[in-house]
Protein backbone atom coordinates (compact mmCIF):
# COMPACT_ATOMS: atom_id res chain seq x y z
CA UNK A 1 0.00 0.00 0.00
CA UNK A 2 1.32 3.52 -1.00
CA UNK A 3 2.36 5.20 2.23
CA UNK A 4 3.30 9.17 3.00
CA UNK A 5 4.23 9.50 7.18
CA UNK A 6 5.28 12.43 8.49
CA UNK A 7 6.69 12.80 11.54
CA UNK A 8 6.57 14.67 14.53
CA UNK A 9 2.79 15.12 14.35
CA UNK A 10 3.19 18.51 16.23
CA UNK A 11 5.91 20.43 16.81
CA UNK A 12 5.95 23.62 19.04
CA UNK A 13 9.28 26.29 18.52
CA UNK A 14 10.54 29.44 19.89
CA UNK A 15 11.04 32.28 17.42
CA UNK A 16 14.44 31.53 16.16
CA UNK A 17 14.56 27.99 16.99
CA UNK A 18 15.48 26.11 14.15
CA UNK A 19 14.38 22.33 13.39
CA UNK A 20 13.99 19.94 10.55
CA UNK A 21 10.36 18.23 9.52
CA UNK A 22 10.40 14.24 8.35
CA UNK A 23 8.70 12.74 5.71
CA UNK A 24 9.14 8.74 4.56
CA UNK A 25 7.40 7.22 2.17
CA UNK A 26 6.94 3.61 0.24
CA UNK A 27 5.06 4.81 -2.55
CA UNK A 28 5.38 2.46 -5.53
CA UNK A 29 5.91 4.03 -9.23
CA UNK A 30 7.25 7.11 -7.03
CA UNK A 31 8.08 10.16 -9.25
CA UNK A 32 9.78 13.09 -6.80
CA UNK A 33 8.65 14.75 -3.42
CA UNK A 34 6.18 17.56 -3.09
CA UNK A 35 6.62 19.74 -0.15
CA UNK A 36 3.01 22.04 0.70
CA UNK A 37 1.95 24.74 3.09
CA UNK A 38 -1.47 24.47 4.51
CA UNK A 39 -2.84 27.30 6.65
CA UNK A 40 -6.02 26.72 8.51
CA UNK A 41 -9.22 26.38 6.10
CA UNK A 42 -7.08 27.08 2.92
CA UNK A 43 -5.85 24.59 -0.10
CA UNK A 44 -2.71 23.45 0.11
CA UNK A 45 0.10 25.58 -1.30
CA UNK A 46 2.94 24.90 -2.77
CA UNK A 47 6.70 25.08 -1.32
CA UNK A 48 8.43 22.36 -3.05
CA UNK A 49 9.40 19.69 -5.74
CA UNK A 50 12.18 17.29 -5.58
CA UNK A 51 12.90 14.75 -7.80
CA UNK A 52 16.07 12.81 -7.27
CA UNK A 53 18.14 11.88 -4.39
CA UNK A 54 20.69 14.10 -2.94
CA UNK A 55 18.20 16.79 -3.98
CA UNK A 56 17.93 20.30 -2.12
CA UNK A 57 16.10 23.31 -2.69
CA UNK A 58 15.61 26.51 -0.44
CA UNK A 59 13.53 29.36 0.00
CA UNK A 60 13.68 31.80 2.23
CA UNK A 61 13.74 30.33 5.58
CA UNK A 62 12.76 26.65 4.05
CA UNK A 63 15.42 24.45 2.65
CA UNK A 64 14.37 20.75 1.67
CA UNK A 65 16.41 17.89 1.19
CA UNK A 66 15.24 14.15 -0.42
CA UNK A 67 17.29 10.66 0.08
CA UNK A 68 16.06 7.37 -1.55
CA UNK A 69 13.76 6.82 0.91
CA UNK A 70 12.39 10.18 3.13
CA UNK A 71 12.37 13.78 3.19
CA UNK A 72 13.41 16.31 4.94
CA UNK A 73 11.90 20.00 5.59
CA UNK A 74 14.26 22.01 7.51
CA UNK A 75 13.03 25.37 9.13
CA UNK A 76 16.09 27.61 9.71
CA UNK A 77 15.00 30.52 12.54
CA UNK A 78 11.73 30.30 12.61
CA UNK A 79 9.28 33.37 12.18
CA UNK A 80 5.93 33.56 13.79
CA UNK A 81 4.45 34.05 10.14
CA UNK A 82 6.03 30.23 9.90
CA UNK A 83 3.27 28.81 11.86
CA UNK A 84 1.06 26.24 9.79
CA UNK A 85 0.63 22.56 8.94
CA UNK A 86 3.71 21.55 6.05
CA UNK A 87 2.43 18.73 4.07
CA UNK A 88 4.58 16.22 2.01
CA UNK A 89 2.94 14.28 -1.05
CA UNK A 90 4.03 11.50 -3.52
CA UNK A 91 3.33 11.51 -6.57
CA UNK A 92 1.95 8.18 -7.42
CA UNK A 93 2.30 8.25 -11.47
CA UNK A 94 -0.80 7.04 -13.51
CA UNK A 95 -1.28 6.72 -17.53
CA UNK A 96 -2.13 10.53 -17.39
CA UNK A 97 -0.77 12.82 -14.59
CA UNK A 98 0.22 11.55 -10.96
CA UNK A 99 -2.34 11.18 -7.94
CA UNK A 100 -0.51 12.59 -5.03
CA UNK A 101 0.04 11.11 -1.69
CA UNK A 102 -0.35 13.14 1.44
CA UNK A 103 1.00 12.49 4.34
CA UNK A 104 -0.78 13.42 7.90
CA UNK A 105 1.10 16.85 8.22
CA UNK A 106 3.03 18.54 10.55
CA UNK A 107 1.39 20.79 12.52
CA UNK A 108 4.39 23.76 13.15
CA UNK A 109 3.44 26.35 15.77
CA UNK A 110 5.90 28.90 16.38
CA UNK A 111 6.59 31.34 19.58
CA UNK A 112 7.70 34.80 19.41
CA UNK B 1 1.13 35.07 -10.26
CA UNK B 2 -1.79 33.04 -12.06
CA UNK B 3 -3.88 30.66 -9.49
CA UNK B 4 -6.29 28.06 -9.38
CA UNK B 5 -9.93 29.54 -8.58
CA UNK B 6 -12.82 27.52 -6.85
CA UNK B 7 -16.64 28.79 -6.19
CA UNK B 8 -18.35 28.80 -3.32
CA UNK B 9 -16.06 28.89 -0.83
CA UNK B 10 -18.71 27.10 1.21
CA UNK B 11 -21.74 25.40 0.47
CA UNK B 12 -24.48 24.13 2.71
CA UNK B 13 -26.71 21.38 1.48
CA UNK B 14 -29.44 18.96 2.87
CA UNK B 15 -28.84 15.49 2.50
CA UNK B 16 -30.06 13.56 -0.78
CA UNK B 17 -29.35 17.45 -2.42
CA UNK B 18 -27.51 17.71 -5.86
CA UNK B 19 -24.22 20.05 -5.34
CA UNK B 20 -21.67 21.52 -8.27
CA UNK B 21 -18.05 22.81 -7.05
CA UNK B 22 -16.96 24.71 -9.65
CA UNK B 23 -13.46 25.44 -10.34
CA UNK B 24 -10.97 27.13 -13.07
CA UNK B 25 -7.76 26.12 -13.14
CA UNK B 26 -4.70 27.96 -14.69
CA UNK B 27 -5.37 28.83 -17.71
CA UNK B 28 -2.35 26.93 -19.68
CA UNK B 29 -2.34 23.40 -17.62
CA UNK B 30 -3.59 20.34 -18.66
CA UNK B 31 -4.07 17.90 -15.95
CA UNK B 32 -6.98 18.72 -13.15
CA UNK B 33 -7.60 17.09 -10.08
CA UNK B 34 -10.43 16.70 -7.62
CA UNK B 35 -8.89 16.14 -3.65
CA UNK B 36 -11.22 16.43 -0.38
CA UNK B 37 -10.19 16.78 2.90
CA UNK B 38 -12.47 15.32 5.80
CA UNK B 39 -11.67 17.71 8.87
CA UNK B 40 -8.88 16.72 10.67
CA UNK B 41 -7.67 14.28 8.11
CA UNK B 42 -5.48 13.74 5.74
CA UNK B 43 -5.88 15.20 2.27
CA UNK B 44 -7.23 12.35 -0.34
CA UNK B 45 -7.33 11.95 -4.20
CA UNK B 46 -10.84 11.60 -6.08
CA UNK B 47 -9.79 11.62 -9.28
CA UNK B 48 -8.04 13.19 -12.36
CA UNK B 49 -9.31 14.55 -15.86
CA UNK B 50 -7.39 14.98 -18.93
CA UNK B 51 -8.16 15.37 -22.67
CA UNK B 52 -11.50 15.95 -22.05
CA UNK B 53 -12.01 12.52 -20.03
CA UNK B 54 -11.44 10.50 -16.50
CA UNK B 55 -7.91 8.94 -16.03
CA UNK B 56 -7.87 8.22 -12.58
CA UNK B 57 -10.61 7.99 -10.14
CA UNK B 58 -10.54 6.45 -6.31
CA UNK B 59 -12.86 4.24 -4.57
CA UNK B 60 -14.79 7.39 -3.20
CA UNK B 61 -15.34 8.14 -6.29
CA UNK B 62 -18.42 5.98 -6.88
CA UNK B 63 -21.63 6.62 -9.36
CA UNK B 64 -22.68 9.57 -7.27
CA UNK B 65 -19.89 11.81 -8.43
CA UNK B 66 -19.11 12.89 -11.54
CA UNK B 67 -16.88 15.75 -13.34
CA UNK B 68 -17.02 18.03 -16.41
CA UNK B 69 -15.37 20.31 -18.40
CA UNK B 70 -18.01 22.00 -19.55
CA UNK B 71 -16.07 25.03 -21.68
CA UNK B 72 -12.56 25.62 -21.71
CA UNK B 73 -11.81 27.14 -18.63
CA UNK B 74 -14.34 25.56 -16.12
CA UNK B 75 -13.78 22.48 -14.24
CA UNK B 76 -16.50 20.84 -12.26
CA UNK B 77 -17.82 18.17 -9.60
CA UNK B 78 -21.20 17.40 -9.38
CA UNK B 79 -22.65 15.21 -6.22
CA UNK B 80 -25.63 13.44 -7.44
CA UNK B 81 -27.17 12.73 -4.05
CA UNK B 82 -25.09 13.99 -1.15
CA UNK B 83 -24.91 12.37 2.13
CA UNK B 84 -23.32 13.45 5.68
CA UNK B 85 -20.11 11.93 4.71
CA UNK B 86 -19.83 14.10 1.83
CA UNK B 87 -19.33 16.73 4.22
CA UNK B 88 -15.39 17.83 4.26
CA UNK B 89 -12.90 20.53 2.32
CA UNK B 90 -12.93 19.64 -1.64
CA UNK B 91 -9.81 20.91 -3.92
CA UNK B 92 -9.28 21.37 -7.43
CA UNK B 93 -5.65 21.33 -8.55
CA UNK B 94 -4.17 21.34 -11.67
CA UNK B 95 -0.65 21.07 -13.21
CA UNK B 96 1.01 21.80 -17.00
CA UNK B 97 2.50 18.02 -17.79
CA UNK B 98 2.64 14.71 -16.15
CA UNK B 99 4.98 14.66 -13.74
CA UNK B 100 4.72 18.96 -12.55
CA UNK B 101 3.66 20.40 -9.80
CA UNK B 102 -0.12 20.06 -8.75
CA UNK B 103 -1.34 23.67 -8.06
CA UNK B 104 -4.59 23.66 -5.29
CA UNK B 105 -7.43 26.44 -5.72
CA UNK B 106 -8.54 27.76 -1.63
CA UNK B 107 -11.22 25.06 -1.74
CA UNK B 108 -15.15 24.46 -1.26
CA UNK B 109 -16.00 23.89 2.23
CA UNK B 110 -18.98 21.59 2.17
CA UNK B 111 -21.55 20.90 5.11
CA UNK B 112 -24.08 18.11 4.56
CA UNK B 113 -27.23 18.54 6.66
Amino acid sequence: EDQVTQSPEALRLQEGESSSLNCSYTVSGLRGLFWYRQDPGKGPEFLFTLYSAGEEKEKERLKATLTKKESFLHITAPKPEDSATYLCAGPFAMEYGNKLVFGAGTILRVKS
Amino acid sequence: EPEVTQTPSHQVTQMGQEVILRCVPISNHLYFYWYRQILGQKVEFLVSFYNNEISEKSEIFDDQFSVERPDGSNFTLKIRSTKLEDSAMYFCASSGGQGETQYFGPGTRLLVL
